[in-house]
């Protein structure tokens, strides 16, 4: 079936422009995540959601990070006013419903954000 | 979550074991094990998880020692299509929307 897909790949901002994420999970997944990974580093968490419901939020950098998910399917990640710093990969990951096998992670294969 | 320490970088032949080690000495009795890796410009992927028991998929072996505090990963028979960032990570039993903690990874160079 289909995986998790993410839009754009690649996005070039200007800075202090705001820009919006998208995720589109795996059909009937219920967990979401969103991560970013800066050049050379392994992936920090940003935020998790279960169905429409952001339960945590300990991750995102600043208040200019804001993520939502309001029919708990497709989630967008949005950035205001951004900065050099936001430069990174935005990775998002999706978790089966309990009950349906190992609690790995699905993952995206992620926005490429680019701010000059 | 418990801390992972991973060799930055290794190589392998192909064709042949990879054995890719990691210490996580101060692991809890409920913590997993999971193995992770990240092939270029692409997310990260699952391969393996375990609690103590050694276990096999169609993808790789993970052998525990039996103190808990370390594990080696095994692709048993490493192509170039394995090269990548191998991500090892501890994380609290296998709780639903328990987030992942990444470390530096070992990145594997597998020759020709």
């Amino acid at each position: 079936g289909a995986g998790v897909s993410q839009s754009p790949r690649y996005k070039v901002a200007k800075r202090g422009q705001d820009v919006a994420l998208r995720c589109d999970p795996i059909s009937g997944h219920v967990s979401l995540f969103w991560y970013q990974q800066a050049l050379g580093q392994g992936p920090e968490f940003l935020t998790y959601f279960q169905n429409e419901a952001q339960l945590d939020k300990s991750g995102l950098p600043s208040d200019r990070f804001f993520a939502e998910r309001p029919e708990g399917s497709v989630s967008t990640l949005k950035i205001q006013r951004t900065q050099q710093e936001d430069s990174a990969v935005y990775l998002c990951a999706s978790t089966a419903p309990p009950g349906q096998g190992v609690y790995e992670q699905y993952f995206g294969p992620g926005t490429r954000l680019t701010v000059t | 979550d418990a801390k992972t320490t991973q060799p930055p970088s290794m190589d392998c032949a192909e064709g042949r074991a990879a054995n890719l080690p990691c210490n996580h000495s101060t692991i809890s009795g409920n913590e997993y094990v999971y193995w992770y890796r990240q092939i270029h410009s692409q997310g990260p992927q699952y391969i393996i998880h375990g609690l103590k028991n050694n276990e096999t998929n169609e993808m790789a072996s993970l052998i525990i020692t039996e103190d808990r505090k370390s594990s080696t990963l095994i692709l048993p028979h490493a192509t170039l299509r394995d090269t990548a960032v191998y991500y090892c990570i501890v994380r609290v039993a296998e709780e639903y929307g328990n987030k992942l903690v990444f470390g530096a990874g070992t990145i594997l160079r597998v020759k020709s």
